[in-house]
């Protein structure tokens, strides 16, 4: 069973405009970490934010704002005010602290591309 | 500071042959990970070294697969009598290592490696 799941497979939004990229997770752990990437077209993976599931509180940084929810078992990423730069293709991914699983599960990732 | 290097950045090579790719961590970092990403499987975990201890082998899709880490540094994940199958861009990361997979996975370019 998928442990992450991004529904959005692409998203394109015309500059300036709000997205909102969705992330899904399954655990039965009670202790894990949620964490999102960037990948923009030249390759690399770059962190943005990593949040334990004791911390529902919502982050925000700049334009960037996460909300977790555990209700709901998602961890969704919303850009304000969407700029170019933003093209990229964004993972999710889950990391248990209990289950003796040393990797990250990544979900198969949203491309998007803000159209200027 | 330095992040995660990589290289070669690209590798071209004949099915049959074997190749090396090679991981230079952040220093300090005592967790070091390899995932394959590719068109049908998105990232897949590979192997995972933590200072002296034993790998985590278990990503490793099949015996021609191979990686060390000397001195709890530089890692070289070696693929034997390459596959047409084995064409992917190899993501080496690392982290502190101080709470297993739950720390931030730092990654680096990546290695494209495609065979003929």
């Amino acid at each position: 069973a998928q442990k992450v799941t991004q529904a959005q497979t692409e998203i394109s939004v015309v500059e300036k405009e709000d997205v909102t990229l969705d992330c899904v997770y399954e655990t039965r752990d009670t202790t894990y970490y949620l964490f999102w990437y960037k990948q923009p077209p030249s390759g690399e993976l770059v962190f943005l934010i990593r949040r334990n599931s004791f911390d529902e509180q919502n982050e925000i940084s700049g334009r960037y704002s996460w909300n977790f929810q555990k209700s709901t078992s998602s961890f969704n990423f919303t850009i304000t005010a969407s700029q170019v730069v933003d093209s990229a293709v964004y993972f999710c991914a889950l990391s248990e602290a209990g289950t003796g699983a040393n990797n990250l599960f990544f979900g198969t990732g949203t491309r998007l591309t803000v159209i200027p | 500071g330095a992040g995660v290097s990589q290289s070669p950045s690209n590798k071209v090579t004949e099915k049959g042959k074997d190749v090396e790719l090679r991981c230079d961590p952040i220093s300090g970092h005592t967790a070091l990970y390899w995932y394959r990403q590719s068109l049908g499987q998105g990232l897949e975990f590979l192997i995972y070294f933590q200072g002296n201890s034993a790998p985590d082998k278990s990503g490793l899709p099949s015996d021609r697969f191979s990686a060390e880490r000397t001195g709890g540094s530089v890692s070289t994940l070696t693929i034997q009598r390459t596959q047409q199958e084995d064409s992917a861009v190899y993501l080496c990361a690392s982290s502190l290592g101080t709470r297993g997979a739950t720390d931030t996975q730092y990654f680096g370019p990546g290695t494209r490696l495609t065979v003929l």
